[in-house]
């Protein structure tokens, strides 16, 4: 079975400075994928960035990057320099990737991260 | 352009009543996918279809009943709703089930 876990349920961080969301994963599939998602007041799921789990490579897309250590099971999301339009809840999300697999996307409990001016 | 789209945005009902909620994606895709969000911010699969085929219908009472009439579309029609209904449903899609998957706006369902 897989399983996403995420402990921080609330995170604060000051504008302009750099925070770390963590991710922890669970899964016997030998290929899977890795991914975040943002999710602001208004609602709607944002696709943020993608990690395969063969990638040599940690993934980055513009502020933000996966740190991924496969061998600790986690895939912790960086953002860097902090803005008030980052508020939001982010999801980790997991979904293997071998045949047979169904393609759903398996969701941590998401953490709230508030930007302070 | 809207990628993922849902409608309606907001459904208010009663128990007991029958609702649809209508999903479109202009990306061409392959694969689309039902998520429930319910209070708790809890998001779950529910069901996914590959080029109109059925491929997951995850632990759902038969009262919900999704259907594909083409790629680009995939609907989901409850009946008899039930208080325990009321959540958020979001319509995704991706192209095989290996992509990344887009989202649309969430259609949030109220049921009195």
């Amino acid at each position: 079975a897989q399983k996403i876990t995420q402990t921080q349920p609330g995170m604060f961080v000051q504008e302009k400075e750099a925070v770390t969301l963590d991710c922890t994963y669970d899964t016997s599939d030998p290929s899977y994928g890795l991914f975040w998602y943002k999710q602001p007041s208004s609602g709607e799921m944002i696709f943020l960035i993608y990690q395969g789990s063969y990638d040599q490579q940690n993934a980055t897309e513009g502020r933000y990057s996966l740190n991924f250590q496969k061998a600790r099971k986690s895939a912790n999301l960086v953002i860097s320099a902090s803005q008030l339009g980052d508020s939001a809840m982010y999801f980790c999300a997991m979904r293997g990737l071998g045949s047979g697999n169904t393609g759903k996307l398996i969701f941590g409990q998401g953490t709230t991260l508030q930007v302070k001016p | 352009d809207t990628a993922v789209s849902q409608t309606p945005k907001y459904l208010v009902t009663q128990m007991g009543n029958d609702k649809s909620i209508k999903c479109e994606q202009n990306l061409g895709h392959d694969t689309m996918y039902w998520y429930k969000q319910d209070s708790k911010k809890f998001l779950k699969i529910m069901f996914s279809y590959n080029n109109k085929e059925l491929i997951i219908n995850e632990t759902v009472p038969n009262r919900f009943s999704p259907k594909s009439p083409d790629k680009a579309h995939l609907n989901l029609h409850i009946n008899s709703l039930e208080l325990g209904d009321s959540a958020v449903y979001f319509c995704a899609s991706s192209q095989a089930r290996s992509g990344a998957q887009y989202f649309g706006p969430g259609t949030r369902l109220t049921v009195t």
